[in-house]
C-alpha cells in the first residue's frame, strides 16, 4: 500500500473550517485514501473515503486531486470536539488491511 | 455497522506474565485485526487473526509472544506473553466489513506492565 505523508499538527479555531493535507504520490489506481480519527485513547473512528471523486458526508468532506497523489480532509465547522489525531491512509482494493501513518494532531482552539 | 467488546478495558501486570485479551463481535465478520499502539504513537498492525487456521503475523510479531485464537466468526483473542514493561499500550481489536468498505475498532485494552 501506497505511503502518506502528513504535518505533525495543525491548529484550528473553533468554527472555522478546518482543511488537512495529505500527500500520497505513490497510489496506484485501484487504492482507496480513507480518513480516521482517534479522539484520546479510544479506537479509532472511520470518517470519510474516496477513489477519485470529491466525497461529502456528515462528518466532513474529502477533495482528492485529479492526478490522486494528494487529497485534503475538510471539517467545515470545527468544534473543541474535534480536536483529535487524524490518519489519512492508502487501501488498496483488494486488500484488507489498513497501515495507520503517523497522523496530524488537530488543535481546535476557543 | 458492528459493535465491538473488548474485554478487559485496562490492566496492570507483573512482568513475565501472560495477559488475554478477548474481542467480541455482534455479527459474523470476515475478517479481524489486533493492533498495539505504544504510549504517544500510531497504530501498528499485529497481526490478522484468521478463522480455522493460524493468524497471519506482521513483521516483527512472532506467535510464541502474541498468540492468537479465532475460534469462530464473531470472536477472537489476542495473548501478550511474557511481559516486560516494553509491552505497555494500548492493544485494539478491529473487524472489516466489506459491505460497509470499513475498518470498525474496538475501545481497546490499556495494559500497563510493571
Amino acid at each position: 500500500d501506497a505511503k502518506t505523508t502528513q504535518p505533525t499538527s495543525m491548529d484550528c479555531a473553533e468554527g472555522r473550517a478546518a482543511n488537512l493535507p495529505c500527500n500520497h504520490s505513490t497510489i496506484s489506481g485501484n487504492e482507496y485514501v480513507y480518513w480516521y480519527r482517534q479522539i484520546h485513547s479510544q479506537g479509532p473512528q472511520y470518517i470519510i473515503h474516496g477513489l477519485k471523486n470529491n466525497e461529502t458526508n456528515e462528518m466532513a468532506s474529502l477533495i482528492i486531486t485529479e492526478d490522486r497523489k494528494s487529497s485534503t480532509l475538510i471539517l467545515p465547522h470545527a468544534t473543541l470536539r474535534d480536536t483529535a489525531v487524524y490518519y489519512c491512509i492508502v487501501r488498496g482494493y483488494n486488500f484488507n488491511k489498513f497501515y495507520f501513518g503517523s497522523g496530524t494532531k488537530l488543535n481546535v482552539k476557543p | 455497522s458492528a459493535v465491538i467488546s473488548q474485554k478487559p478495558s485496562r490492566d496492570i501486570c507483573q512482568r513475565g506474565t501472560s495477559l488475554t485479551i478477548q474481542c467480541q463481535v455482534d455479527s459474523q465478520v470476515t475478517m479481524m485485526f489486533w493492533y498495539r499502539q505504544q504510549p504517544g504513537q500510531s497504530l501498528t498492525l499485529i497481526a490478522t487473526a484468521n478463522q480455522g487456521s493460524e493468524a497471519t503475523y506482521e513483521s516483527g510479531f512472532v506467535i510464541d509472544k502474541f498468540p492468537i485464537s479465532r475460534p469462530n466468526l464473531t470472536f477472537s483473542t489476542l495473548t501478550v506473553s511474557n511481559m516486560s514493561p516494553e509491552d505497555s499500550s494500548i492493544y485494539l481489536c478491529s473487524v472489516d466489513i466489506p459491505s460497509s468498505e470499513k475498518l470498525f475498532f474496538g475501545s481497546g485494552t490499556q495494559l500497563s506492565v510493571l
